[in-house]
């Protein structure tokens, strides 16, 4: 059974940085691309962040570029999210997401449960 | 530009069908797109994947009520049989050179 397991989330300071965990399992973590993708409240999906499942490939919204990195320990069958600059438009849930395949450019087809980042002072 | 556009809501009543549209921008009228239902206040669940000819692969234990198919530009979600617990938006989504886009969203009610 694929299970994802966001962790990291809590409430930081405008300016401020926090790093966004994701642990999986139920499948073969590094032949599968890896999404980052927030809700802010009372919105509607917002894609951040993917990477290919070697990690050799990484693609960030524009809202994001240069603030957020997204990378991949496939020994540790772990994604993270590095998120600097944080704004208070930043505030949201943040989604861990399974790529289809181990390809950037495909479907996403699993969820994790989200965990809530909240910017603000 | 790849864009995704939905009708912001449908309803429909308890044990009837109701369609849902996405529409690729110009352009882009090949293109695959995913399916996903989010619940109230719950994440997101993968649907199906949905391509340019109609077929698609569904996610494990989606059940057969749902359906896709598609036309030109146009991708449909058909959910047939409605439950209550069909209440729910329903996203979609696709990728292009560096991107990937989500729909505004369409929120079902079971009337």
């Amino acid at each position: 059974e694929v299970q994802l397991l966001e962790s990291g989330g809590g409430l930081v300071q405008p300016g401020g940085s926090l790093r966004l965990s994701c642990a999986a399992s139920g499948f073969t973590f590094s032949s599968y691309a890896m999404s980052w993708v927030r809700q802010a409240p009372g919105k509607g999906l917002e894609w951040v962040s993917v990477i290919s499942g070697s990690g050799s490939s990484t693609y960030h919204a524009d809202s994001v570029k240069g603030r957020f990195t997204i990378s991949r320990d496939n020994s540790k069958n772990t994604l993270y999210l590095q998120m600097n600059s944080l704004r208070a438009e930043d505030t949201a849930v943040f989604y861990c997401a399974k790529g289809h395949s181990s390809g950037w450019n495909d479907a996403i087809d699993y969820w994790g449960q989200g965990t809530l980042v909240t910017v603000s002072s | 530009q790849l864009v995704l556009t939905q009708s912001p809501s449908a309803s429909a009543s308890l044990g009837a069908s109701v369609k849902l549209t996405c529409t690729l921008s110009s352009g882009h009228s090949n293109y695959a797109i995913t399916w996903h239902q989010q619940q109230p206040e719950k994440g997101p669940r993968y649907l199906m994947k949905l391509n340019s000819d109609g077929s698609h692969s569904k996610g494990d234990g989606i059940p057969d009520r749902f359906s896709g198919s598609s036309s030109g530009a146009e991708r449909y979600l058909i959910i047939s049989s409605l439950q209550s617990e069909d209440e729910a938006d329903y996203y979609c989504q696709t990728w292009g050179t560096g991107i990937h886009v989500f729909g505004t969203g369409t929120k079902v009610t079971v009337l």
